[in-house]
This record gives structure tokens, C-alpha cells and sequence, in this order.
């Protein structure tokens, strides 16, 4: 157990729908990532927060937004869902944000869109 | 062409054998070379992370970089059926960049 807390666990929606995924950074842990993992794409980043700021951003969608709260834990919003973006969603959380910082990875929420 | 290349497997190897696992990167300024190990239904998690060129070793796990020929390397010793996983080589710039995984079934 790596100490990265996601939920929910298994999400299915519709296409057009929006659905907000929650992680919960390990204790003290300041930084939070954001991957999605699909057949095609492999794995792929998308944002990282620090401390409550946007730190670095990589392939995220227009269609996707996130945020880190005061009391760091982050939600990644996906809205006008379509069938692609089905997948595996991970987070991750450092102690701090730069390269020597070991990311643990929470367990993934599964998006299905239908 | 992508940053990150890897082998995608899979790949089936009896227990007790030596894996060989390969990627391949595009720019040679890259510096921070990881592995992560993914096993079924579960997240990454970092096996080996090396800096710059070189071996370094950790039990039965070796990570090998060839800056010259941009080549990563993890190398599995006595691998057990409890290293059956997805491996993924990673690059840090500013942010990971993972290979596609390579799959390994090691059978008793």
C-alpha cells in the first residue's frame, strides 16, 4: 500500500457526462500528479500540483482541469466525457516536486464512458 | 518519434532465468532514468532510478544506462513468478515520460 488514497475505485458514465476523481496524497506529502493510462497511449502525465500551485502540465485536454486544496488533497475534473477518454486514471504524491523525489502511485480510479 | 521507446513484449520466461529488459530515448540531454514495476490492477511503483550513465544494482535488479547508444536496461537475476508484471522504463525531464511497458510472465 503506497499510502495514495484514490476514489472513487470504478467509474462508469456516459459520453457528454463530467466526473470528478479525488486522491488523497500520502501524509506530508506536498506534491500531487495526475496520470491516465490507456491500451493505446500507455502511460501518460498530465498535471502536477505543489503545494497547492500548478507546478508542471503535460497532455491535458481543454476538457480537463484539476486542483490541489489547502489541505492537499487534489480532484482532477473531467467534463464533456467521450468514449476515448476511458481509462485508467492514477495520482501520485512526492514529498516535493523535483526529480530525485520518489512519486508513490495510488491504486487508479477505472473511467468507463459508454 | 517518441521520447521513450520500449520492447513491448510480452515476454515468458521460466523461473531462474536472467530477464533482459530494453528501452530506447531521443535526446541525449535526458538524465534521470527509472524503472517502475505495475503489477496487475495496481499503480506503478518506482524499482530503480539512476542518474546519468552506469550500473547500479540492488539485489537481484540492475539498471543500466548507455548514454552513447541512448539505451536503458533492467536486468532481472533468478527472476521468481512474483516479478510477473508490467515493467516501465521512465525518463524526468521536468515531468515522467513512460514507455508502453513490457510484460513479463515468469513461470514456475
Amino acid at each position: 500500500d503506497s499510502g495514495v488514497t484514490q476514489t472513487p475505485k470504478h467509474l462508469i458514465t456516459a459520453t457528454g457526462q463530467r466526473v470528478t476523481l479525488r486522491c488523497s496524497p500520502r501524509s506530508g506529502d506536498l506534491s500531487v500528479y495526475w496520470y491516465q493510462q490507456s491500451l493505446d497511449q500507455g502511460l501518460q502525465f498530465l498535471i502536477q500540483y505543489y503545494n497547492g500551485e500548478e507546478r508542471a502540465k503535460g497532455n491535458i485536454l481543454e476538457r480537463f482541469s484539476a486542483q490541489q486544496f489547502p489541505d492537499l488533497h487534489s480532484e482532477l475534473n473531467l467534463s464533456s466525457l467521450e468514449l476515448g477518454d476511458s481509462a485508467l486514471y492514477f495520482c501520485a504524491s512526492s514529498l516535493a516536486a523535483g526529480y530525485e523525489e520518489t512519486q508513490y502511485f495510488g491504486p487508479g480510479t477505472r473511467l468507463l464512458v459508454l | 518519434q517518441k521520447e521513450v521507446e520500449q520492447d513491448p513484449g510480452p515476454l515468458s520466461v521460466p523461473e531462474g532465468a536472467i530477464v533482459s529488459l530494453n528501452c530506447t530515448y531521443s535526446n541525449s540531454a535526458f538524465q534521470y532514468f527509472m524503472w517502475y514495476r505495475q503489477y496487475s490492477r495496481k499503480g506503478p511503483e518506482l524499482l530503480m532510478y539512476t542518474y546519468s550513465s552506469g550500473n547500479k544494482e540492488d539485489g537481484r535488479f540492475t539498471a543500466q544506462v548507455d548514454k552513447s547508444s541512448k539505451y536503458i536496461s533492467l536486468f532481472i537475476r533468478d527472476s521468481q513468478p512474483s516479478d510477473s508484471a508490467t515493467y516501465l522504463c521512465a525518463i524526468f525531464t521536468n515531468k515522467l515520460i513512460f514507455g508502453t511497458g513490457t510484460l513479463l510472465a515468469v513461470q514456475p
